[in-house]
């Protein structure tokens, strides 16, 4: 499968601060999916978004599937320090379900 | 609720034997389960896909001989390292697709599994 773009790589904020993030792909895809991993875990599920300019939340998470169906943002607002982790973006096409993923964005919050 | 685990968590194995790897779906039944690997500091990429009762397909550059899957029961997906080298050493992740789910789209993953080949 493809890999996706996501940006940024990183972030290093302080509690209360929001943070916003985004995926891009060179290609379509029918759903996209905002995951949450922490060290030795596996992804958490957290958002999916399911048609083009849908705009869903989940809490302090935000998360849009863009109009062209090839990028997507998540934004966590006023973060707290159990925010911390690494946030993935995957995009899916209908064929064989399977998942295409970014690379990823580590997120860490000072207190 | 959409619960996988893995088992085992944590294995270390010594180069040239065969490590198995289970993932069940402890409260839902799965049609497809996906392994995937992931190394330190990087994405997820998949390694194939399973379906329930057929052969796994595999993806481009995954030897399907040296990563056996699999899926006998709606349940049970397992993935078996055969000949194990210090080059396998990842960290090893399924995840499933709940059948008759309300979202067919979403993937529920397991905890993960951290090989260690010595």
């Amino acid at each position: 499968g493809q890999q996706l773009n996501q940006s940024p790589q990183s972030m290093f904020i302080q509690e209360g601060e929001d943070v916003s993030m985004n995926c891009t792909s060179s290609s379509i895809f029918n759903t996209w999916l905002w995951y949450k991993q922490e060290p030795g875990e596996g992804p958490v599920l957290l958002i999916a978004l399911y048609k083009a300019g849908e705009l869903t939340s989940n809490g302090r998470l935000t998360a849009q599937f863009g109009i062209t169906r090839k990028d997507s943002f998540l934004n966590i607002s006023a973060s707290i320090p159990s925010d911390v982790g690494i946030y993935f973006c995957a995009g899916q096409t209908n064929s064989g379900y399977a998942l295409n993923f970014g690379k990823g964005t580590s997120l860490l919050v000072t207190p | 609720g959409a619960v996988v685990s893995q088992h085992p968590s944590r294995v270390i194995c010594k180069s040239g034997t065969s490590v198995k790897i289970e993932c069940r779906s402890l409260d839902f039944q799965a049609t497809t389960m996906f392994w995937y690997r992931q190394f330190p500091k990087q994405s997820l990429m998949l390694m194939a896909t399973s379906n329930e009762g057929s052969k796994a397909t595999y993806e481009q550059g995954v030897e399907k001989d040296k990563f056996l899957i699999n899926h006998a029961s709606l349940t049970l997906s397992t993935l078996t390292v055969t000949s194990a080298h210090p080059e396998d050493s990842s960290f090893y992740i399924c995840s499933a697709r709940k059948l008759g789910g309300s979202n067919p789209y979403e993937q529920y993953f397991g905890p993960g599994t951290r090989l260690t080949v010595t």
